[in-house]
């Protein structure tokens, strides 16, 4: 089984800064990760897939990077809306199963 | 736009079955692939079972004796059954569809439904 270890656990920025997150896989997964952004109350939303590509409607200070085992999410400069939960994901064939990171919280500084 | 829909009992009595349904409004069902998650109060995300556009069916090791996902394409509707339930079964329960024409590997879902809570409780 894959497991996902996210860093930090809470990061504490203010708007208009860089935030980098991170996402650590226990084996290799190519670049099947995805990252998902959930607001209180909220459903989990779609923000990369493929390690790197934007889903639809995401604006673009919202990168990803990585392959194999280490990954990033990036947003370049934080808007208030930005502060949020924010969780890696993978599905491997072996075992056939998904898996989510424990999430990282953003906060506003 | 395509929308999810979950609905069943809030309240689910120990031992008991829970059973929810996500219904898909908006789009087609198939050839699409759907998945289960939950999330308990406060705490992460945890997948629960996934339906391919071929028709497998994976489960999470740690459910798997007690879960069952089910379909019926002709009304657009995913099924999930959850047997002998405890209160570590409470939760926000979620239907969500797969993003990539893929069997589960590499999968993100694009699409989710507003969740439904469930309390395991007597």
């Amino acid at each position: 089984e894959i497991v996902l270890t996210q860093s930090p656990g809470t990061l504490s920025l203010s708007p208009g800064e860089r935030a980098t997150l991170s996402c650590r896989a226990s084996q290799s997964v190519s670049t099947y990760l995805a990252w998902y952004q959930q607001k209180p109350g909220q459903a989990p939303s779609l923000l990369i897939y493929d390690a790197s590509n934007r889903a639809t409607g995401i604006p673009a200070r919202f990168s990803g990077s990585g392959s194999g085992t280490d990954f990033t999410l990036t947003i370049s400069s934080l808007e208030p809306e930005d502060f949020a939960i924010y969780y890696c994901q993978h599905c491997s064939n072996w075992p056939p199963m998904c898996s989510f990171g424990q999430g990282t919280k953003l906060e506003i500084k | 736009q395509v929308q999810l829909q979950e609905s069943g009992p809030g309240l689910v009595k120990p031992s008991e079955t829970l059973s929810l349904t996500c219904t898909v409004s908006g789009g087609p069902f198939t050839p699409f692939s759907w998945s289960w998650f939950r999330q308990p109060p406060g705490k992460g995300l945890q997948w629960i079972g996934y339906l391919s556009y071929s028709g497998s069916i994976d489960y999470n090791p740690s459910l798997k004796s007690r879960v069952t996902i089910s379909v019926d394409t002709s009304k657009n509707q995913l099924f999930l059954r959850l047997s002998s339930v405890s209160a570590a079964d409470t939760a926000v329960y979620y239907c969500a569809r797969g993003a990539i024409f893929t069997l589960i590997r590499g999968n993100a879902f694009d699409i989710w439904g507003q969740g439904t809570m469930v309390t395991v409780s007597s």
